[in-house]
């Protein structure tokens, strides 16, 4: 069936790095944009990043602008978020997300994985 | 960028009322706008896209209505299991934002 699970999260200090992984089953990964939407706890759904599905165009918020970088491997069914000077604002449920059209960009999120949580702290 | 407001931030009704959560865009959007349910301890639900097309599989209780900037989720009878955090997402362009979201209970 079609499936998204991440993985990577964990506790990290601040300052430091973390990658996450999202992998796809169960659809034709390259066909569609995907996106990472983050929750922190007991707050509500925040946007993170998005990329095209050929991974030609990315995008992000402000908040995570030139720290984070997202990134896709067709071959291998998976999409990434690469975490760099962590602050403790990060810590949060981490979820991958896939567009609900085919070749979708900006779209509603029809897919969503389990998440995976990540701990800024020292 | 576009801001997205919801309200109101929380209610409580009964089994069988009628529950109406606006969703208001800074700018126009046209119809493009998503409704996603969230039930405690879950992952988010795309309930409804394109302002009011309802997702496969969401029961008809459920409806969207609305274009440009003002939105409407409507619940027509509430059941038990509606009891959840309800978000709005504006998809026009990026940045996606959400809706501060509406949490939803059992008077």
């Amino acid at each position: 069936q079609v499936q998204l699970v991440e993985s990577g999260g964990g506790v990290v200090q601040p300052g430091r790095s973390l990658r996450l992984s999202c992998a796809a089953s169960g659809f034709t990964f390259s066909n569609y944009g995907m996106h990472w939407v983050r929750q922190a706890p007991g707050k509500g759904l925040e946007w993170v990043a998005v990329i095209w599905n050929d991974g030609s165009n990315k995008y992000y918020a402000d908040s995570v602008k030139g720290r984070f970088t997202i990134s896709r491997d067709n071959s291998k069914n998976t999409l990434y978020l690469e975490m760099n000077s962590l602050r403790a604002e990060d810590t949060a449920v981490y979820y991958c997300a896939r567009t609900f059209y085919v070749w979708g960009t900006t779209d509603a999120l029809e897919i969503w994985g389990q998440g995976t949580m990540v701990t800024v702290s020292s | 960028d576009i801001q997205m407001t919801q309200s109101p931030s929380s209610l409580s009704a009964s089994v069988g009322d009628r529950v109406s959560i606006t969703c208001r865009a800074s700018q126009d959007i046209s119809t493009y706008l998503a409704w996603y349910q969230q039930k405690p301890g879950k992952v988010p639900k795309l309930l409804i896209y394109a302002a009011s097309t309802l997702q496969s599989g969401v029961p008809s209780r459920f409806s969207g209505s609305g274009s440009g900037t003002d939105f409407t989720l409507t619940i027509s009878s509430l059941l038990p299991e509606d009891v959840a955090t309800y978000y709005c997402q504006k998809y026009n362009r990026v940045p996606q934002t959400f809706g501060q979201g509406t949490k939803v209970e059992i008077k």
